[in-house]
C-alpha cells in the first residue's frame, strides 16, 4: 500500500518568512496530493490540492509543487502570518488516501 | 450544502468498556465514509472506509469494529476499549473516486481511564 512520509515534524518561522513542507510517497499510481491544515480540536481543512497530470499549482501565499518522477511534492507558504500556525498534512491517493505523519508549523510575530 | 457531524466531541471511557462514535452526513448521497485515528503528535491513521452500505473495509486488525447502517451514517464501535486507543478520532467522507477533497468532521477526543 501507499505510505507517505513528511517532513519536518515541526517548523518555525518568523513571520514574513516562507515555509516549506515536504512530502514523498511510495506508490507510483498515487495521482491526487491534497494539503490539509488542522487547527487546535478541529478537523483537517482541505487548503490546496493537486493532481499527477499538473506539476505545480498556486493560490495566492500557498503554492504546491509535484515531481512524480521522484515521487515527492512540497507545500510551500510565502510571507507567512501568525493564522497559519497549524498542523499541516500532506496526503497521496489512489484507491484510498494515505496522510503524512503531519508538520506543526509555528509562525512566531 | 454538504455537512457532517461526529459526536460526541469528547468522551472519557474506562478500559474494558463499549465504544460507539457516531458520524452522519447531510446533503449528499453515495458518499466514500472513513474513520481516522490520530494519536498525540501523530499523523492520520486510516482505520475504516466504506463506499456503500454494509460495505466496510478494514485497514488496520483491532478491537474497533465499524458498520455503515444508512447511506450517510457510520459509526465506530469497540466491544472492550484498551488503554492504547485513547486518542482523536475523526470521520470523513468524499464522493465517486477515492482520490478526491474529502471532507473531515470536527473529530471526538477519546480517553480511555
Amino acid at each position: 500500500g501507499e505510505n507517505v512520509e513528511q517532513h519536518p515534524s515541526t517548523l518555525s518561522v518568523q513571520e514574513g518568512d516562507s515555509a516549506v513542507i515536504k512530502c514523498t510517497y511510495s506508490d507510483s499510481a498515487s495521482n491526487y496530493f491534497p494539503w490539509y491544515k488542522q487547527e487546535l480540536g478541529k478537523g483537517p481543512q482541505l487548503i490546496i490540492d493537486i493532481r499527477s497530470n499538473v506539476g505545480e499549482k498556486k493560490d495566492q501565499r500557498i503554492a504546491v509543487t509535484l515531481n512524480k518522477t521522484a515521487k515527492h511534492f512540497s507545500l510551500h507558504i510565502t510571507e507567512t502570518q501568525p493564522e497559519d500556525s497549524a498542523v499541516y498534512f500532506c496526503a497521496a491517493s489512489s484507491n484510498d488516501m494515505r496522510f503524512g505523519a503531519g508538520t506543526r508549523l509555528t509562525v512566531k510575530p | 450544502s454538504q455537512t457532517i457531524h461526529q459526536w460526541p466531541a469528547t468522551l472519557v471511557q474506562p478500559v474494558g468498556s463499549p465504544l460507539s462514535l457516531e458520524c452522519t452526513v447531510e446533503g449528499t448521497s453515495n458518499p466514500n465514509l472513513y474513520w481516522y485515528r490520530q494519536a498525540a503528535g501523530r499523523g492520520l491513521q486510516l482505520l475504516f472506509y466504506s463506499v456503500g452500505i454494509g460495505q466496510i473495509s478494514s485497514e488496520v486488525p483491532q478491537n474497533l469494529s465499524a458498520s455503515r447502517p444508512q447511506d450517510r451514517q457510520f459509526i465506530l464501535s469497540s466491544k472492550k476499549l484498551l488503554l492504547s486507543d485513547s486518542g482523536f478520532y475523526l470521520c470523513a467522507w468524499n464522493l465517486g473516486q477515492m482520490n478526491t477533497e474529502a471532507f473531515f468532521g470536527q473529530g471526538t477526543r477519546l480517553t480511555v481511564v
